[in-house]
């Protein structure tokens, strides 16, 4: 079955990076492209932007453009969000998911969710 | 950028009863809209693609409606797991997310 699962909370101070991880099973990792998600506590959800795996080509949503950066390593079927410069709205739980669509975009399957806290 | 306004923006309805949730697009999208619910606590859920398509595994007394602007969900009959925050998704673009309805189950 489908699985996505992602690394453990994180604690960051302001100005610090953090890196996220979303380790994919039970399909072919590289058939499908890796979003990625956020949601900031009793917020909504956020769209950060998505990688290709199969490639590596990515695309960001305008607001994170030049801050964060989504690799992958096929290898170990691993997706990756980077987040530098932290804030401390940038305290959010962060999900991958995977999208299943062709020619448009679904996210089928997601992660457990990561938080991030940033803090002083 | 795309804008996407979910209304009412939290809603309160009985077991059994058939509602409908609204999603309105700042710009034609087509029929490009997803649906998802999340509970507390929990990842979302994919609902409803492409504006009216049920995901495999989603109850069939979840639908979805609409293109162009103006999209609807609708749910037929209440249950007590629908007690969640419904998200609209435009997937033509920005993949932006309306604010999100809240539904409780009197």
């Amino acid at each position: 079955q489908v699985q996505l699962v992602q690394s453990g909370a994180e604690v960051k101070k302001p100005g610090a990076s953090v890196k996220v991880s979303c380790k994919a099973s039970g399909y072919t990792f590289t058939g499908y492209h890796m979003h990625w998600v956020r949601q900031a506590p009793g917020q909504g959800l956020e769209w950060m932007g998505w990688i290709n795996p199969n490639n590596g080509g990515t695309k960001y949503a305008q607001k994170f453009q030049g801050r964060v950066t989504m690799t992958r390593d096929t290898s170990i079927s691993t997706a990756y969000m980077e987040m530098d410069n932290l804030k401390s709205d940038d305290t959010a739980v962060y999900y991958c998911a995977r999208d299943v669509c062709s020619g448009t975009y679904c996210l089928d399957y997601w992660g457990q969710g990561t938080l991030v806290t940033i803090s002083s | 950028d795309i804008q996407m306004t979910q209304s009412p923006s939290s809603l309160s309805a009985s077991l059994g009863d058939r509602v409908s949730l609204t999603c309105r697009a700042s710009q034609n999208i087509g029929n490009n809209l997803n649906w998802y619910q999340q509970r507390p606590g929990k990842a979302p859920k994919l609902l409803i693609f492409v504006a009216s398509s049920l995901q495999s595994g989603a109850p069939s007394r979840f639908s979805g409606s609409g293109s162009g602007t103006d999209f609807t969900l609708t749910i037929s009959s209440l249950q007590p797991e629908d007690s969640a925050t419904y998200y609209c998704q435009d997937s033509y673009n920005t993949l932006t997310f309306g604010q999100g309805t809240r539904l409780q189950i009197e």
